[in-house]
């Protein structure tokens, strides 16, 4: 298996609503990243997770809230959302340095497309 | 932190013709330079990287340069073809922490190849 699994592939939520986006891989990485990319813009990195625990966060605001439950999984729980958040969040894995991967192996999810009412 | 500068943000050829998207890059710490085409609707796709101890790498029609003193980075592809009309994003990583690999991208470059 050589992918990124992300959904649901379309999610539209209230800004009071609560929802989670789910990814999951079963290539062996150990590093996986949440990104938020807007029509038109580079993606832009929000996360980042090394060996099941947080190593870096953004600035991005607590109404996103991400989890990584096991080597394979990792959710993004999202509160009380703003119209702007709409964007496409994409799921990342790779490889870890030193492996001798080629690219390390770096692989993004199809995305969620979020729209927030 | 890092910042990636992307030019043109636009670039129309004709088939066959080639190509060329230039990219700088602000951290000296910075050793691995990925490219992605992403095409409307969908993921980005790696189509070529470079690490900081190679000047340039070559696969088939697409080749990336790297030039570390001046921090900049080039993307070519040679006849090119309707099929590789897409979004073009440039990117670079520092040296990593842990696992784990930050990606800081480029604006990005919509290529158009007029048939």
């Amino acid at each position: 298996d050589t992918e990124v699994t992300q959904t649901p592939k379309h999610l539209v939520m209230g800004m009071t609503n609560k929802k989670s986006l789910k990814c999951e891989q079963h290539m062996g990485h150990r590093a996986m990243y949440w990104y938020k990319q807007k029509a038109k813009k580079p993606p832009e990195l929000m996360f980042v997770y090394s060996y099941e625990k947080l190593s870096i966060n953004e600035s991005v605001p607590s109404r996103f809230s991400p989890e990584c439950p096991n080597s394979s999984l990792l959710n993004l729980h999202l509160h009380a959302l703003q119209p702007e958040d709409s964007a496409l969040y994409l799921c990342a894995s790779s490889h870890t340095p030193g492996t001798g991967r080629p690219g390390f192996g770096y692989t993004f999810g199809s995305g969620t497309r979020l729209t927030v009412v | 932190g890092e910042n990636v500068e992307q030019h043109p943000s636009t670039l129309s050829v004709q088939e066959g013709d080639s190509a060329v998207i230039k990219c700088t890059y602000s951290d000296s710490a910075s050793n691995y330079f990925p490219w992605y085409k992403q095409e409307l609707g969908k993921r980005p796709q790696l189509i070529i990287d470079i690490r900081s101890n190679v000047g340039e790498k070559k696969d088939q029609r697409i080749a990336v340069t790297l030039n570390k003193t001046a921090k900049h980075f080039s993307l070519h592809i040679t006849e090119t073809q309707p099929e590789d009309s897409a979004v073009y994003f440039c990117a670079a990583s520092p040296r990593s922490s842990g696992s784990a690999r930050q990606l800081t991208f480029g604006s990005g470059t919509q290529l158009t190849v007029l048939p």
